[in-house]
């Protein structure tokens, strides 16, 4: 059962453009909502996250937009740059138990041209 | 060291073999997982331990698979009479505790030929 998706699949967005990727969950015990990032060969790198008590966080040019009613998510990214071209995991756990387990979106593959 | 370190970085298997692949976590991290990732998807999570304790197995496939991590610090994931639906790219990943983010190793890419 997927619990998280993400969309759009694939993203291409002109350099300064706003990047939007989505994602909606279904299992209204998770708590807490990162994003991770993930360059060609590297690993995912966690980018910003957000928890379901706040409805917004900021850093940089990175924002969480958290809507817990429509059980959505979505990360934008302002004045996109042809470093950002990467591929983007929403992410939601539960933390039980004294751990993190995290169950992550499909990714959405961002591709900012200059 | 700086990062999680994982060996090998690439590795290719025949069918029915056994593999070993393993996992340094940032030192002094208490909290180490397993993912497993194929390609276009995301993460998938096969294990979790704290400190030496396996905490949670829930994810592992079958029993094939198994992981240990008997000091607290690097783990060893085996993969037993390998099948070519294993192949795919395993990430360890670690972090201090439960409140903190991830940080995941470069993975091990596995091809069971």
């Amino acid at each position: 059962q997927q619990q998280v998706k993400q969309s759009p699949q694939s993203l291409i967005v002109q350099k300064g453009g706003i990047s939007i990727i989505n994602c909606a969950y279904e299992n209204t015990a998770f708590d807490y909502f990162p994003w991770y990032q993930q360059f060609p060969g590297k690993g995912p790198a966690l980018l910003i996250a957000i928890r379901p008590d706040v409805s917004e966080k900021k850093e940089g040019r990175f924002t969480i937009s958290f809507n817990k009613s429509a059980k959505q998510f979505s990360l934008h990214i302002m004045d996109s740059q042809p470093g950002d071209s990467a591929t983007y995991f929403c992410a939601a756990s539960k933390r039980t138990g004294g751990y993190n387990k995290l169950i992550f979106g499909a990714g959405t593959r961002l591709a900012v041209h200059p | 060291g700086a990062g999680v370190s994982q060996s090998p970085r690439y590795k290719v298997t025949k069918r029915g073999q056994d593999v070993a692949l393993r996992c340094d976590p940032i030192s002094g991290h208490v909290s180490l997982y397993w993912y497993r990732q194929a390609l276009g998807q995301g993460p998938e999570f096969l294990t979790y331990f704290n400190y030496e304790a396996q905490q949670d197995k829930s994810g592992l496939p079958n029993d094939r698979f198994s992981a240990e991590r008997p000091e607290g610090s690097i783990s060893t994931l085996t993969i037993q009479r390998t099948e070519q639906r294993d192949s795919a790219m395993y990430r360890c990943a670690s972090s201090p505790d439960s409140n903190y983010g991830y940080t995941f190793g470069s993975g091990t890419r596995l091809t069971v030929v």
